[in-house]
């Protein structure tokens, strides 16, 4: 079945600095979405890419699709204490399944 | 306007026990999901329905999990005999129709905490 993986499981960075998740599935996706968590709270949609090598941009977030659809990152430049949280990739393979990956736990020192 | 809702917020029970937790999705909004969150995990997904097509169960992880939604909208996710594993924060998501080839977004209410002691 399709597998999603995230890395890095858990990131620290201090504030300030830029952070980068990356999302892999073993099959090629029709299109992927990026949701947010914060600590305590429940998922929140950020952004869906649907096109091979589609980029992007909310204000200080980079959302990358990859050529071969088979992978996305997630870019925050300058991170601050409110980007905390929990980024999950949710990956389509053209409608038949629909799988969260495990997510990046961001931590934000200030 | 109102999000997706879910009752109760937090739920404590005896091992052995029926639960049966409540969602209310976005009026109009024709799919809902339930999912699963253990603590400091990811998204374990359970059901999706969508209209008045035959739901997808291929997540729900034992025969003792169910779900209905009655009347398209409404959905209650039962859970009997209740396990110490099924311990989690169960969430709720709606979304509109998914259009061909797409997949919408899906909004997600703030879950119900269930601790099975």
């Amino acid at each position: 079945g399709q597998q999603v993986m995230q890395i890095p499981q858990y990131q620290h960075v201090q504030e300030g600095e830029d952070f980068t998740t990356y999302c892999n599935s073993s099959t090629t996706l029709s299109n992927i979405q990026w949701y947010k968590q914060r600590p305590g709270g429940h998922p929140v949609f950020l952004i869906q890419l649907v096109k091979s090598g589609e980029v992007k941009k909310q204000k200080r977030l980079t959302f990358q699709f990859g050529e071969a659809k088979k992978n996305s990152s997630l870019h925050i430049t300058a991170t601050q204490t409110t980007d905390v949280g929990t980024y999950f990739c949710a990956a389509d393979n053209y409608g038949q399944n629909f799988v969260f990956g495990p997510g990046t736990r961001l931590s934000v020192l200030p | 306007g109102a999000g997706v809702s879910q009752s109760p917020s937090n739920k404590v029970t005896e091992k052995g026990k029926d639960v049966e937790l409540r969602c209310d999705p976005i009026s109009g909004h024709t799919a809902l999901y339930w999912y699963r969150q253990s603590l400091g995990q990811g998204l374990e997904f359970l059901i999706y329905f969508q209209g008045n097509s035959a739901p997808d169960k291929s997540g729900l992880p034992s025969d003792r999990f169910s779900a209905e939604r009655t009347g398209g909208s409404v959905s209650t996710l039962t859970i009997q005999r209740t396990q110490q594993e099924d311990s989690a924060v169960y969430l709720c998501a709606s979304s509109f129709a998914p259009p061909r080839g797409g997949r919408p977004e899906q909004y997600f209410g703030p879950g119900t905490r269930l601790t099975v002691t």
